[in-house]
């Protein structure tokens, strides 16, 4: 079945430290996103890629990295310079650059708690 | 830029009536919307799209929304909900993406739908 998967669903992590999320697609598709989810704020952007080797900032990127060595895989680095980064953590991938919407397809989420 | 007001943060009914949930956008350029549904601790899922066309959409589970340009809204609707509708609903915009442009997905806040027996 294709889709998008997040690993692991639960994080448990101590100040200080940095942790790493997994995302992976095999949808085929050429961009992939990472949102931060609050509650009450709705989705906030924190990076992008539209193409391996590619990625840039979004709207929330800092104390956080990524990188695009594979199509398929777009992880997500929460670093200790992140002051608040107890949240839900959602991936997202999608088509690109066909001229119409590119449709966000999500996955399942990683909820990561700061102790 | 974009924007996307939810106008309700809550909303609770009975199981097998109507619901409305509504949204509201600003953008100066042409836009596309969605509705997504989050079911507790799950990711999003697409509900509808508004991509151009008919400007009634028709969803998954029964929902639907109207396209009003003038009024730049996109609200939600289904004539007869029932429990497991239960669930958070975000509606999101989005520019016409081209070339190396992004078409960025620009979310609201949500509303919690809260389906009564």
């Amino acid at each position: 079945d294709g889709g998008i998967t997040q690993s692991p669903k639960y994080l448990f992590r101590k100040e200080g430290q940095n942790v790493t999320l997994s995302c992976e697609q095999n949808l085929n598709h050429d961009a992939m996103y990472w949102y931060r989810q609050d509650p009450g704020q709705g989705l906030r952007l924190i990076y992008y890629s539209q193409i391996v080797n590619d990625f840039q900032k979004g709207d929330i990127a800092e104390g956080y990295s990524v990188s695009r060595e594979k199509k398929e895989s777009f992880p997500l680095t929460v670093t200790s310079a992140q002051k608040n980064p107890t949240a839900f953590y959602l991936c997202a991938s999608s088509f690109r650059g066909q001229g119409k919407a590119d449709t966000q397809y999500f996955g399942p989420g990683t909820r990561l708690t700061v102790l | 830029a974009q924007s996307v007001t939810q106008l309700d943060s809550q909303v609770p009914v009975f199981e097998e009536a109507p619901v409305e949930l509504r949204c509201n956008y600003s953008s100066s350029v042409s836009v596309y919307l969605f509705w997504y549904v989050q079911y507790p601790n799950q990711g999003l899922q697409l509900l509808l799209k508004y991509l151009s066309g008919s400007t009634l959409v028709k969803g998954i589970n029964g929902f639907e929304a109207e396209f009003n340009k003038s009024q730049t809204s996109f609200h939600l609707r289904k004539p007869s909900v029932h429990i497991s509708d239960t669930a958070e609903y975000f509606c999101a915009v989005s520019a016409p993406a081209g070339g190396t442009s992004y078409g960025k997905l620009t979310f609201g806040q949500g509303t919690i739908l809260t389906v009564h027996p």
